[in-house]
């Protein structure tokens, strides 16, 4: 079975900043895919950005990166320029090729401090 | 275009009653999901369904039964509550046939005393 997990349960930076949140992974998997999703206090689950194993080149989005190390089954998040509506939880999740359900971390709730 | 729309947004219950969460998606999405979030943790899988009628368990379906009998609805029922099922309860849909995002409704908060 495929874990997910997330090592930092919060984290706190400046507006402006850089910062960066963990998360590996375990699988015997060789396709599959990541994803980083954004739970703002509103609830909603929010898609970030996602990551196809089979593609070396790491994902961007706008000011959301990823370090995708495939052998080190390390899937961490860059957040650039960081604002105050960057305040969420953030959940990393992995899918399987051809499963179709996700599998969740634990989270990291990161705060954007004015 | 409303996306994934859940009812109720919050509800009480006791120890016993039944209840049942509507989960409804516009986006003619074949694949859709339950999930439930507790303090501390990620989503956990509840059901899911690849189709209308058809069903299957996630992680955590013990004290939960679904149906589909519309594309468009999806539905959790709790027969006897418990206070174990204290949790936000969400619902997400996606296109089969290949990987795509997960679209999530807003949630719904369930209190069981």
């Amino acid at each position: 079975a495929q874990t997910v997990t997330q090592s930092q349960p919060e984290m706190s930076v400046q507006e402006a900043e850089t910062v960066t949140l963990s998360c590996t992974y375990d699988t015997s998997e060789s396709n599959y895919y990541l994803f980083w999703y954004k739970q703002p206090p509103s609830r909603q689950m929010i898609l970030v950005i996602r990551q196809e194993a089979y593609k070396q080149q790491n994902a961007t989005e706008n000011r959301f990166s990823v370090n995708f190390q495939k052998a080190a089954k390390s899937f961490s998040l860059k957040i650039s320029d960081s604002q105050l509506g960057d305040t969420a939880m953030y959940f990393c999740a992995f899918m399987k090729q051809g499963a179709q359900k996700l599998v969740f971390g634990q989270g990291t709730r990161l705060t954007i401090n004015p | 275009n409303a996306g994934v729309t859940q009812t109720p947004k919050f509800r009480v219950l006791k120890t016993g009653q039944s209840m049942t969460l509507l989960c409804a998606q516009d986006m003619n999405h074949e694949y859709m999901y339950w999930y439930r979030q507790d303090p501390g943790m990620g989503l956990r899988l509840i059901h899911y369904s690849v189709g209308e009628g058809t069903t299957a368990k996630g992680e955590v379906p013990d004290g939960y039964n679904v149906s589909r009998l519309k594309k468009q609805n999806f539905l959790l029922g709790l027969e006897s509550a418990a206070p174990s099922q204290t949790s936000v309860y969400f619902c997400a849909s996606q296109t089969g046939g290949r990987v795509e995002t997960q679209y999530f409704g807003p949630g719904t908060r369930l209190l069981v005393l």
